[in-house]
């Protein structure tokens, strides 16, 4: 399976500030995934991102919110712009295997805390 | 109804025993279905994945999946304290976009 780096792997950032997170892979995929963890909570899909156009979000989330790039095939960004503490969570990315995309596999993941 | 369903335990079982984690879906969950292991504070871990009806075996590790009932299930054999953990079952959607739904989360407590 593909070996999936993520930047930075925790950051704690004061309210009405926004970040970065970084996701790179270590071999071309189709799909790339964010998911959020809130605090005891599971794993919510964020958006899917393809390289090309532009990303698909899910219900209750919004692309001025959590703007990503997917400038080629090993590499994406995740923003979360204008904090504030419900943002605080786990954010991780994902990738699947060959053309179905699955199993997929996940980043070591995003701890923010926002303050 | 949520699209997949776990009961949240904890399960706790005792050291050797086998772990039995539940998890049913809706019909807009497809026939993929994923076990992850998530250690506290770490990144989910994929353990198995099964896509047809029946069992699979890898190690002590057992997945099942009934698509009459919409039930899969994951037997932990020998449980181990090392074994203590959150499983996450996953479906994949029927949306074509291959990402998947989550359940809540079984924590699973092996006593020693």
């Amino acid at each position: 399976s593909a070996v999936i780096s993520q930047k930075p792997s925790r950051d704690i950032c004061q309210r009405g500030t926004s970040l970065t997170i970084q996701c790179q892979v270590d071999s071309q995929v189709t799909m790339m995934f964010w998911y959020r963890q809130q605090p005891g909570q599971s794993l919510t899909l964020i958006a899917t991102a393809n390289q090309g156009s532009e990303a698909t979000y899910e219900s209750g989330f919004v692309i001025d919110k959590f703007p990503i790039s997917r400038p080629n095939l090993t590499f994406s960004t995740l923003t979360v712009s204008n904090m504030s503490p419900e943002d605080s969570s786990i954010y991780l990315c994902s990738v699947g295997d060959g053309l179905s995309n699955q199993p997929q596999h996940f980043g070591d993941g995003t701890r923010l805390s926002i303050l | 109804q949520k699209e997949v369903e776990q009961n949240s335990g904890p399960l706790s079982v005792p050291e050797g025993a086998i772990a039995s984690l539940n998890c049913t879906y809706s019909d807009r969950v497809s026939q993929s279905f994923f076990w992850y292991r998530q250690y506290s504070g770490k990144s989910p871990e994929l353990i198995m994945s099964i896509y047809s009806n029946g069992d699979k075996e890898d190690g002590r590790f057992t997945a099942q999946l009934n698509k009459a009932s919409q039930y899969v299930s994951l037997l932990i054999r020998d449980s181990q304290p090392s074994d203590s953990a959150t499983y996450l079952c996953a479906g994949s959607m029927d949306t074509g976009r291959r990402a998947l739904t989550f359940g809540s989360g079984t924590r699973l407590q092996v006593q020693p």
